[in-house]
């Protein structure tokens, strides 16, 4: 079992409606969340941070935790041509004293106009 | 507030050479992690400097090291080049004292190519 899992899609979606991707983790002991956008040839972008159950909402991005189903997930509105990139989610285990993000393969998002 | 600065940004180097590349973190930030990303692996990670010291190395070769200084630089090296470590390798500025802080901001990367 791979430690952070997404479906590497592509999702497709037609510009204004809302992408939703999915990541789950196997470490309970993840402690922080991370959400990515990586243009293709370019380096990572951090959209979203998330530590605790439930939402956090910033501008069209909102990202969900649910730690007991070890469950994370970034919800698009108003999706744009723009957003078309690959999103990488990233788990952090702190509690061991040092800094590592595990990534997933990332989701391929494809926004149509 | 300046972000983290990579150099170079392009190289190419040759089978058994060797490469060292440098990473600046963003002011105030005092880990340093380095990634590398490649098409069939994705993004692994490689260590994580703290205050000059390297807290944790991931499954990489020896050949594979690094080092942080004073004012945070870092620095990563690889020895005897090989085909497969043509890579984009990232550098990653953070100041994780808490996980409310743990964010994480990435470089603009080295992108080597071996051959």
């Amino acid at each position: 079992q791979k430690e952070v899992e997404q479906n590497s899609g592509p999702l497709s979606v037609p510009e204004g409606a809302i992408a939703s991707l999915n990541c789950t983790y196997s470490d309970r002991g993840s402690q922080s969340f991370f959400w990515y956008r990586q243009y293709s040839g370019k380096s990572p972008e951090l959209i979203m941070f998330i530590y605790s159950n439930g939402d956090k909402e910033d501008g069209r991005f909102t990202a969900q935790l649910n730690k007991a189903s070890q469950y994370v997930s970034l919800l698009i509105r108003d999706s744009q041509p723009s957003d078309s990139a690959t999103y990488l989610c990233a788990v952090n285990r702190m509690n061991t004293g040092f800094q590592k993000l595990v990534f997933g393969t990332g989701t391929r998002l494809l926004v149509s106009p | 507030k300046a972000g983290v600065t990579q150099t170079p940004r392009y190289l190419i180097k040759t089978r058994g050479q060797q490469v060292t590349l440098s990473c600046s973190p963003i002011s105030g930030h005092r880990s340093v992690s380095w990634y590398q990303q490649t098409p069939g692996q994705g993004l692994q990670f490689l260590f994580e400097y703290f205050s000059e010291t390297q807290r944790n190395k991931g499954n990489f070769p020896g050949r594979f090291s690094g080092r942080q200084f004073s004012n945070s630089r870092s620095e990563m090296n690889v020895s005897t080049l090989e085909l497969g470590d043509s890579a984009l390798y990232l550098c990653a500025s953070s100041f994780p004292w808490t996980v409310d802080e743990s964010e994480a901001f990435f470089g603009q990367g080295t992108r080597l190519t071996v051959v």
